[in-house]
């Protein structure tokens, strides 16, 4: 596709249900990246996948956090047992080269996450 | 601890002034430096960034930024503001060694008037 594509768009979901968040990078782009953009917090990384390497995870909140990567494409960003604080938008980019940090990353839209 | 500063929660300038968005950095080595804009309900679009060599760089949709080193800091600039600039902007760094991620400012609004 031409950019990275998020679903779903919108989330709401209750306290305490599992979430998926899908990411669809831009083909070709070998780093994959979440970050989580919430009020008051501003833009948090979350983890990180570089091809076929093990993710980068230091930015996970909790364990009730988790991603994978398929295939080397596409990802799932799960969160388990969701809570109020987790309600926020999750932003996904994905860049070429992951091992040139100058290389830049390319956001989609966003999936905007409400628990109640 | 690593951190990106944008002093100003929000700017507000007439369209047709000159504009000013702030960043300043605290991180070790030499960092990359990028600009994003996010309008409402959209992700992030990258504008523009440094990684070596002449410190005013050009960007996207007539803006740019110069990198001063001693001061650490990354101001985005625009000749001429316009009513569409409105959004928020993010100013972010990036370490030089690989496997690591961006760090963000916490953004500042831009209010255009006509």
């Amino acid at each position: 596709g031409a950019g990275v594509s998020q679903s779903p768009s919108n989330k709401v979901t209750e306290k305490g249900k599992d979430v998926e968040l899908r990411c669809d990078p831009i083909s070709g782009h070998t780093a994959l990246y979440w970050y989580r953009q919430s009020l008051g917090q501003g833009l948090e990384f979350l983890i990180y996948f570089q091809g076929n390497s093990a993710p980068d995870k230091s930015g996970l909140p909790s364990d009730r956090f988790s991603a994978e990567r398929t295939g080397g494409s596409v990802s799932t960003l799960t969160i388990q047992r969701t809570q109020q604080e987790d309600s926020a938008v999750y932003l996904c980019a994905s860049s070429q080269l992951a091992g040139a940090p100058s290389n830049t990353q390319y956001f989609g839209p966003g999936t905007r996450l409400t628990v109640l | 601890a690593q951190s990106v500063a944008q002093p100003e929660d929000q700017v507000n300038v007439a369209e047709g002034n000159p504009l000013t968005v702030k960043c300043t950095y605290s991180v070790s080595g030499n960092p990359y430096l990028f600009w994003y804009v996010q309008y409402p309900n959209r992700g992030l679009q990258f504008l523009l960034k440094y990684i070596t060599g002449d410190n005013l760089v050009k960007g996207s949709y007539g803006f740019e930024a110069e990198f001063n080193k001693s001061q650490t800091s990354f101001h985005l600039k625009k000749p001429s503001a316009l009513v569409s600039d409105s959004a928020l902007y993010f100013c972010a760094v990036r370490k030089r060694e690989a496997g690591t991620a961006l760090i963000f400012g916490k953004g500042t609004t831009l209010s255009v008037s006509s």
